[in-house]
């Protein structure tokens, strides 16, 4: 398997712009996660999935924030309008139901910079 | 909600020195203790982790420790090397529940050759 696949893997936009971002799970994992990373937060949880149903979205920081998963195999956040403060690195990540390690697999992350 | 600490931000220690990174944790039921390793550039990975009913597990340089009354658990990484360079997370967990992992906010560890 090739891993958790997020893509863009960099990606420049101007403020009040749509930003999509895009992520592959690993097949036959149940649950994905999207994460933002910054260096005054840290690796904050923004949003996770379990069987491509949004459980918790509490993380989301405001309205223009959207994830969604259409199957198992695609999920995608989206932002919309983008402000300079949401630049940051974003990584999605997934993992089998409880059970065994519990290890998150994440993605490579798409960093986003938000002019 | 689950609440976990960590310390330091930032370690610096010299090759061959030992390094030690501490959590604690608020929420009692907790019971799984992953820990993550991002090198620059990278995205993080487990690396070691520990349940609540072992006080140690070691893999070669590193081992984690847990002790549950204080609810503070750490990560000992001895032999240190330039490649153990990173950003090191702690998590906590309650396995067999939501078992969503609640992070630290991470300490940098540098290691001078």
């Amino acid at each position: 398997d090739a891993g958790v696949i997020q893509s863009p893997r960099h990606e420049v936009t101007e403020m009040g712009q749509e930003v999509t971002l895009r992520c592959k799970p690993i097949s036959g994992h149940d649950y994905l996660f999207w994460y933002r990373q910054t260096m005054m937060r840290g690796l904050e949880l923004l949003i996770y999935f379990n069987n491509n149903v949004p459980i918790d979205d509490s993380g989301m920081p405001e309205d223009r924030f959207s994830a969604k998963m259409p199957n198992a195999s695609f999920s995608t956040l989206k932002i919309q309008p983008s402000e300079p403060r949401d630049s940051a690195v974003y990584f999605c990540a997934s993992s089998l139901s409880p059970g065994g390690r519990f290890e998150q697999f994440f993605g490579p992350g798409t960093r986003l910079t938000v002019l | 909600g689950e609440n976990v600490e960590q310390h330091p931000s930032t370690l610096s220690v010299q090759e061959g020195d030992s390094a030690v990174i501490k959590c604690t944790y608020s929420d009692s039921a907790s019971n799984y203790f992953p820990w993550y390793k991002q090198e620059l550039g990278k995205r993080p990975q487990l690396i070691i982790d520990i349940r609540s009913n072992v006080g140690e597990k070691k893999d070669q340089r590193i081992a984690v420790t847990l002790n549950k009354t204080a609810k503070h658990f750490s990560l000992h990484i001895t032999e240190t090397q330039p490649e153990d360079s990173a950003v090191y997370f702690c998590a906590a967990s309650i396995a067999g529940g939501s078992y969503i992992p609640t992070f630290g906010r991470g300490t940098s560890l540098i290691v001078h050759p």
